[in-house]
């Protein structure tokens, strides 16, 4: 059963253009989101990460948006650029455990 | 600071065969994760261990797969035999202990069973 639940699985977006991409969980006991940057070849990397105490964290051109009451959380990415193409995971943990449950992932492109 | 490093980056056998994967996390992570990738999936745990300790195994198929962390560092994870659907990029990861700082991934290494 997949416990978190990512669309779309790819994404085109001119330069310039916002990127959004969503994610929706169950687990109520989940209190840990990051989102995770993968180029080909290359293992995960941490972009940015948000509580259920906040409804809103921005970082750079990247921001996460929270709802707790709905179970969902979504990353958008400003000013999008030919350079942000990668594939993007959400995922979802519980502080204690530090198992990562990972999205299915979004594949996407940014055409100049 | 070095990452997460991970031997080797690919490794092509035939089924049935053994195989076993090496993982260097970074200096002074006390945790440590072997997770699988399976093609346009997202990646799944396999183990975890705390120093030298495995704290949740549930997702590794025991038959099969086996991992150790001597010393509470370096860590090895095998598969034997190997079968076609082992084929993956099996990722190694590692933390602080405290969640919060953030799983740092190696770059993985491609398995791929024929």
């Amino acid at each position: 059963q997949q416990q978190v639940k990512q669309s779309p699985q790819s994404l085109i977006v001119q330069k310039g253009g916002i990127s959004i991409i969503n994610c929706a969980y169950e687990n109520t006991a989940f209190d840990y989101f990051p989102w995770y940057q993968q180029f080909p070849g290359k293992g995960p990397a941490l972009l940015i990460a948000i509580r259920p105490d906040v409804s809103e964290k921005k970082e750079g051109r990247f921001t996460i948006s929270f709802n707790k009451s709905a179970k969902q959380f979504s990353l958008h990415i400003m000013d999008s650029q030919p350079g942000d193409s990668a594939t993007y995971f959400c995922a979802a943990s519980i502080t204690g455990a530090n198992n990562l449950f990972f999205g299915t992932g979004t594949r996407l492109t940014v055409i100049p | 600071e070095a990452g997460v490093v991970q031997s080797p980056r690919y490794k092509i056998i035939e089924k049935k065969q053994p195989v076993a994967f090496w993982c260097n996390p970074i200096s002074g992570h006390n945790t440590l994760y072997w997770y699988r990738q399976n093609l346009g999936q997202g990646p799944e745990l396999l183990i975890r261990y705390e120093n030298e300790e495995a704290v949740d195994d549930s997702q590794l198929p025991k038959d099969r797969f086996s991992a150790e962390r001597l010393k509470g560092v370096d860590s090895t994870l095998k598969i034997q035999p190997a079968e076609l659907g082992d084929s993956a990029v099996y990722l190694c990861a590692s933390s602080p202990r405290w969640q919060g700082a953030g799983y740092t991934f190696g770059s993985g290494t491609r398995l791929t069973v024929v």
